[in-house]
């Protein structure tokens, strides 16, 4: 199967600060990236895509850089808030086939 | 209010038994797809469904089964095969096939005792 994962499990950073969480993939063909908020006991939700032929995309207070030649992701949270403590966590996809989940990145926002 | 429902949200089950998990959308999509969840694992594919009255096996179908009897409806069957049932369940649904966004539901948490 794919691997796709994170270099840090858990990330604690003071409200009004911004974040930065990332996520390393391995199939170089993958053409296709989401991030996904996912809070305790609920289901992910989706937060921003991105496909291969950018390399950045901006969203409210969310950006996604992507970078091929490391294949490697990563999204910044503007002005973090409170509700932004979750976990976090990519998916990749190559041509439309299966995505691939990452393990996740616990964000805590200190207030 | 469109969306995708699970049920329920807490399961508890013997050993040995057999139990189904709904997963109802109203979202109109075709594709729907069900994942397990465990601690510190990334979400793993069980099954997947394209269309009405079909669907594939994913990485770890080992031990459950589903159908697709309606395009709204994709139950999952944790039989008594599964070796470790004990999981947080996900079910997904997007307009095709691995299409984009995938709309995920609350989860099932299903603990067997």
């Amino acid at each position: 199967g794919e691997s796709v994962g994170l270099h840090l499990p858990t990330l604690s950073v003071q409200e009004g600060d911004n974040s930065i969480i990332n996520c390393a993939y391995s199939n170089s063909a993958s053409d296709y990236f989401i991030w996904y908020k996912q809070e305790s006991g609920k289901g992910p939700q989706f937060i921003i895509d991105i496909r291969s032929n950018m390399d950045k995309r901006q969203g409210q207070r969310v950006t996604v850089l992507l970078n091929k030649t490391v294949k490697h992701l990563s999204l910044q949270i503007a002005a973090t808030q409170p509700g932004d403590s979750a976990v976090y966590f990519c998916a990749e996809n190559t041509a439309g086939n299966q995505f691939y989940f990452g393990t996740g990145t616990s964000l805590t926002v200190i207030p | 209010d469109g969306g995708i429902t699970q049920s329920p949200k807490y399961l508890f089950r013997k050993e040995g038994q057999n139990v189904t998990l709904s997963c109802e959308q109203n979202l109109n999509h075709d594709a729907m797809y069900w994942y397990r969840q465990d601690p510190g694992q990334g979400l793993r594919l069980i099954y997947y469904s394209q269309i009405v009255n079909d669907f594939q096996k994913g990485d770890i179908a080992e031990g459950y089964s589903v159908s697709r009897e309606k395009k709204e409806s994709f139950p999952l069957t944790v039989t008594s095969a599964q070796k470790n049932p004990t999981a947080f369940y996900l079910c997904a649904s997007s307009p095709r096939r691995y299409s984009g966004e995938q709309y995920f539901g609350p989860g099932t948490r299903l603990t067997v005792l």
